[in-house]
């Protein structure tokens, strides 16, 4: 069950910026962090972002990521074609005693 | 290389049972917590389960408790899942990820299909 809310899609030109939020609850982002995945479709996740705004290695610096009481977002700047995957966010919730996914949210680059 | 290797998924009755496995190799993987996470066809990510380095400790999604079982064998290098009552919702493509000390999934397997249909 996706109990952390994500918008269904966004958009941008080459170069724009875009930003994606995740909505959760005092039980799972705000007492925990979130971490971000990208999806191609057709392929396993990959690990965007860990500990709200860690970037692993190899991820570009274009993307960045954020957390503010239950709540937390994604930027991408200086969006590339290669950005356009399914994103989600995830957290570990207190109350479920599991992790829990956001909704997902596709971006296209127009 | 670093890499998880799923295996075990196939077409299953509703009711039936499946073992999934998930071979790992490049990394020390008794010194790492595992997770399996699904994906029905067209859908969102789903957290399933995870189990400790050691295999004492797991936990499971609500909607698989008491029917799923995760478990490991350190010796060799591999996660499992046991899933048994399985019912047309449990249809999906099954991957098995590594959890680092972030509560993240660092490194992910490239999944297999499980379909449940009569």
């Amino acid at each position: 069950q996706s109990v952390l809310t994500q918008p269904p899609s966004a958009s941008g030109t080459p170069g724009q910026r875009v930003t994606i939020s995740c909505s959760g609850s005092s039980s799972n982002i705000g007492c925990n962090t979130v971490t971000w995945y990208q999806q191609i479709p057709g392929t396993a996740p990959k690990l965007l972002m860990y500990n709200n705004n860690q970037r692993p290695s190899g991820v570009p610096d274009r993307f960045s990521g954020s957390k503010s009481g239950t709540s937390a977002s994604l930027a991408i700047s200086g969006l590339q074609s290669e950005d356009e995957a399914d994103y989600y966010c995830a957290a570990w919730d207190d109350n479920l005693n599991g992790f829990v996914f956001g909704t997902g949210t596709e971006v296209t680059v127009l | 290389e670093v890499q998880l290797v799923e295996s075990g998924g196939g077409l299953v009755q509703p009711g039936g049972s499946l073992r999934l496995s998930c071979a790992a190799s490049g990394f020390t993987f008794s010194s790492y917590w595992m997770h399996w996470v699904r994906q029905a066809p067209g859908k969102g990510l789903v957290w399933v389960s995870r189990i400790n380095t050691d295999g004492s400790s797991t936990n499971y999604a609500d909607s698989v408790k008491g029917r799923f079982t995760v478990s490991r064998d350190n010796a060799k290098n591999t996660l499992y899942l046991q899933m048994n009552s399985l019912r047309d919702a449990d249809t999906a493509v099954y991957y098995c990820a590594r959890g680092n000390g972030y509560n993240a999934f660092d490194l992910w397997g490239q999944g297999t299909v499980v379909t449940v249909s009569s």
